[in-house]
């Protein structure tokens, strides 16, 4: 869908429990980022990495937890430290070379129940 | 770090009439200044983008300017239609080597 896929559409959390959110893209873009969106807040980043086994925190990072083992690949974990995790989750990739824009996934909306 | 600040929160126009979404920034290296569109529930999509070695770029009903001495960028729609109804984000960067910093949105509303 577009190149880079998040899964799921929908993800419910309960107090206390970590989730993961899934950004797999075959754009062969190097750098990938996560954000989060609430309402009036427009995007704000949580982490994002530039190279493989590579990451670094961005504005909102506590409570949040990454990896980078495949070029592909860049799980989100919201962790049970994250008091207020219900929003919607964008992770977006970037590619070198003429462009610097970026392709976005179609978005994880996360509720804590 | 980078602030991008962006005006007006909503924008109500009538069909056939322009629209103009204003932004600006506060790290005077940023270079880069994309605009996207996203409508609810949707990702969101990139629609135009400006470098700081131009002042202003088109493509169709759709311009952005740039004033780097101002530190200031603006979208115009011209001769809007109700499929330009969304939320507009524009954000700045520093080339491909740093993330994108975005404004808090843009509702426009297209009334036909």
């Amino acid at each position: 869908d577009g190149g880079i896929t998040q899964s799921p559409k929908y993800l419910f959390r309960k107090e206390g429990q970590n989730v993961t959110l899934s950004c797999e893209q075959n754009l062969n873009h190097d750098a990938m980022y996560w954000y989060r969106q609430d309402p009036g807040q427009g995007l704000r980043l949580i982490y994002y990495s530039q190279i493989v086994n590579d990451f670094q925190k961005g504005d909102i990072a506590e409570g949040y937890s990454v990896s980078r083992e495949k070029k592909e690949s860049f799980p989100l974990t919201v962790t049970s430290a994250q008091k207020n995790p219900t929003a919607f989750y964008l992770c977006a990739s970037r590619g070198q070379g003429q462009s610097y824009g970026y392709t976005f996934g179609s978005g994880t909306r996360l509720t804590v129940v | 770090g980078e602030n991008v600040e962006q005006h007006p929160s909503t924008l109500s126009v009538q069909e056939g009439d322009s629209a103009v979404i204003k932004c600006t920034y506060s790290d005077s290296a940023s270079n880069y200044f994309p605009w996207y569109k996203q409508e609810l529930g949707k990702r969101p999509q990139l629609i135009i983008d400006i470098r700081s070695n131009v002042g202003e770029k088109k493509d169709q009903r759709i311009a952005v300017t740039l004033n780097k001495t101002a530190k200031h960028f603006s979208l115009h729609i011209t001769e809007t239609q109700p499929e330009d109804s969304a939320v507009y984000f524009c954000a700045a960067s520093l080339s491909g080597n740093t993330p994108l910093v975005f404004g808090k949105g843009t509702r426009l509303s297209v009334i036909a």
